[in-house]
């Protein structure tokens, strides 16, 4: 099977401009996660949908940032407008019955 | 503050010895524990969960939880160069639906040829 999917794997911006970043969860699934990585935060969580619907945006950090599910198989990161401060991995992750969740491999984001 | 915490290391074993990596949480509703495998550049990969107090092994990966003391441990035996990484130790801080988890910052892991 394949597992999470996402895109662009990697991605340069220039301040202000629009990101979209994308995922596919593993079939079958129905929960994904979006996180964001950096070297001083860690790990952390953005939102979290739970059978289409977010259940939890706590963390999205402002209002420049959105995301959607519109079906079971797609979901979108949107960044607008970008800031430097934004550049970090970008992981989605899903999970289905159980609560163990796979990480897809992440979209390396720059905002120069 | 609900946290999860972990030694940032880095820890250094050598080759064929027994690496012990420690994680404590703030939360004593917490009810589901994982141990997350992440090599440089690569997103996090699931290597142990665990849900009871108690032992659980899986080939040379052996994860240990007790909830008393609120502690969390993953044991690698006969460590190989391959395991160098960071683990991340990540935890469900009690929160109403038992799919959110938090992350610690990880244990950076060498071993030594």
């Amino acid at each position: 099977d394949a597992g999470v999917i996402q895109s662009p794997r990697h991605e340069v911006t220039e301040m202000g401009q629009e990101v979209t970043l994308r995922c596919k969860p593993i079939s079958g699934h129905n929960s994904l996660f979006w996180y964001r990585q950096t070297m001083m935060r860690g790990l952390e969580l953005l939102i979290y949908f739970n059978n289409n619907v977010p259940i939890d945006d706590s963390g999205m950090p402002e209002d420049r940032f959105s995301a959607k599910m519109p079906n079971a198989s797609f979901s979108t990161l949107k960044i607008q407008p970008s800031e430097p401060r934004d550049s970090a991995v970008y992981f989605c992750a899903s999970t289905s019955q159980g609560y163990e969740q796979y990480f897809g491999p992440g979209t390396r984001l720059t905002v120069t | 503050q609900k946290e999860v915490e972990q030694n940032s290391g880095p820890l250094s074993v050598p080759e064929g010895a027994i690496a012990s990596l420690n994680c404590t949480y703030s939360d004593r509703g917490s009810q589901s524990f994982f141990w997350y495998r992440q090599y440089s550049g690569k997103s996090p990969e699931l290597i142990m969960s665990i849900y009871s107090n108690g032992d659980k092994e899986d080939g040379r990966f052996t994860a240990q939880l007790n909830k008393a003391s609120q502690y969390v441990s993953l044991l690698i035996r006969d460590s190989q160069p391959s395991d160098s990484a960071t683990y991340l130790c990540a935890v469900n801080l009690g929160v109403w639906d038992a799919r959110q988890l938090t992350f610690g910052s990880g244990t950076q892991l060498t071993v030594l040829p």
